[in-house]
């Protein structure tokens, strides 16, 4: 089946330490997006591309950045994670940018820092 | 600036219908989205409003009214699997196509 696959579904990482969170579609989806999601609050959007357009939410920090190497991957970077950073990172595709076209999520990499 | 209000928790018997609101102030309206989102997993896409009126989709049906700024998800035939967060977003005009999302509204369905 056609689908958006995050890994791992897992991630815990030290205070400070690099950390990079994956996400590949079979679906062929022209955007991409990263949503980060706290514990019973709305998921965020932090960044989304567009083809290879690189999109950044205003309020994102520069700690976090993405890359999209192919139309199937992209990447999450947090640089310097901190205790706030712990959350549920969720990806997501649409196939075009209009009303009609819902996003379709991963399963989420859910992130603790200690 | 763009608003959602949901109510944040609900409470429905098993069998019944249960109606969740969602109002929001927008600029840049292209559509209104419904997902149901399960305790440690992903949104799951319900269903979409782009034009006034009601969508059905089996047990699910969204209605829409944009003057008003306004929607809800019916859910009839309650069943305990639908015990889940329901999040209502809005998608705008000229920013990616981005969805931006309520807060939730964490539904319980007791027996």
């Amino acid at each position: 089946d056609a689908m958006v696959i995050q890994n791992p579904r897992y991630q815990v990482t030290q205070f400070g330490k690099p950390v990079t969170l994956s996400c590949s579609q079979t679906l062929n989806h022209n955007v991409m997006y990263w949503y980060q999601q706290k514990s019973s609050q709305a998921p965020k959007l932090l960044f989304h591309y567009y083809d290879k357009d690189f999109n950044n939410e205003a309020d994102t920090p520069d700690n976090f950045q993405s890359r999209r190497p192919n139309t199937s991957f992209c990447f999450l970077d947090i640089r310097s994670p901190g205790l706030g950073d712990a959350a549920m990172y969720l990806c997501a595709t649409s196939r075009l940018v209009g009303a009609n076209s819902p996003l379709h999520f991963g399963n989420g990499t859910r992130l603790t820092v200690t | 600036g763009q608003n959602i209000d949901q109510p944040t928790e609900m409470t429905a018997t098993e069998g019944a219908i249960v109606q969740i609101n969602c109002t929001y102030q927008t600029s840049g309206f292209n559509g209104l989205f419904w997902y149901q989102q399960h305790a440690g997993e992903a949104p799951t896409f319900l269903s979409y409003n782009v034009l006034d009126g009601l969508e059905e989709k089996g047990r699910f049906s969204s209605f829409l009214s944009r003057s008003k700024g306004y929607s809800y998800l019916l859910l009839k035939e309650l069943q305990m699997k639908d015990s889940a967060s329901y999040l209502c977003a809005v998608r705008v005009y000229n920013q990616g196509g981005k969805l931006i999302f309520g807060q939730g509204t964490e539904l319980s369905v007791k027996p």
